[in-house]
């Protein structure tokens, strides 16, 4: 079966500092991977989504980035954090020819 | 620009009555549509799906309906247990657009016993 972890679950950092989230998932190939968020009392948004390795589309412009340098590890990073960064942040995968996307854990990110 | 809405932020269910969760939608281009549970501070939760070409799919005290020339669809829990307490997100997506979900802003369910 197929399962997905991301880490840290929870993560308190300084405005300026750096971020680094990752995300690995088992059990499939080459899946569809995604980063959303979700503010406080708000819906989901998606971040980043990779339909392979190096290969990323982002949908909203912050100063949030995505890696994927194996095909079953998506990383989030920041270079400098800021306080509208905080929130809960979630990776999710896809079968390729599939309809359902599935979440991970969630990691909850504190800016101060 | 949402596409995908839960006009109601919360709902407050007796336990072992119906529940009612609703979604709108505004662009007639999706053609799959999900429904996820979401506990505080988890990843939400698959819990089912329909596709555009059915009005109805149920599994177990689950029952989603869609109505297309409302763009509507619903979710019932019948009946409704205390552990059903938490956000509901209804999602949809377009084969077209690489199956990208599309997420509504949650309703948070109260069941209580």
């Amino acid at each position: 079966s197929q399962t997905i972890h991301q880490w840290p679950a929870t993560l308190v950092q300084p405005v300026g500092s750096p971020l680094s989230l990752e995300c690995t998932v088992e059990g499939t190939s080459n899946p569809n991977l995604y980063w959303y968020r979700q503010a406080a009392g708000r819906g989901l948004q998606l971040l980043f989504y990779s339909v392979g390795i190096g290969q990323i589309s982002s949908e909203v412009p912050q100063n949030l980035s995505a890696s994927r340098p194996q095909d079953r590890q998506f990383i989030l990073s920041s270079k400098k954090l800021l306080l509208s960064d905080s929130g809960f942040y979630l990776c999710a995968w896809r079968q390729f020819s599939g309809n359902t996307i599935y979440f991970g854990e969630g990691s909850w990110l504190t800016v101060v | 620009d949402q596409q995908v809405k839960q006009n109601s932020p919360s709902l407050s269910v007796q336990e072992g009555r119906i529940s009612i969760l609703n979604c709108d939608y505004t662009n007639s281009m999706f053609d799959y549509f999900l429904w996820y549970k979401k506990y505080p501070a988890e990843g939400p939760t698959f819990l089912i799906s329909i596709s555009s070409i059915k009005d109805k799919n149920e599994d177990g005290r689950f029952t989603v309906f869609l109505n297309k020339s409302a763009k509507h669809l619903s979710l019932h829990i019948v009946p409704s247990q205390p552990g059903d307490s938490a956000v509901y997100f209804c999602a949809a997506s377009t084969h077209n657009a690489g199956n990208m979900l599309t997420f509504g802003g949650g309703t948070r369910l109260m069941v209580k016993p």
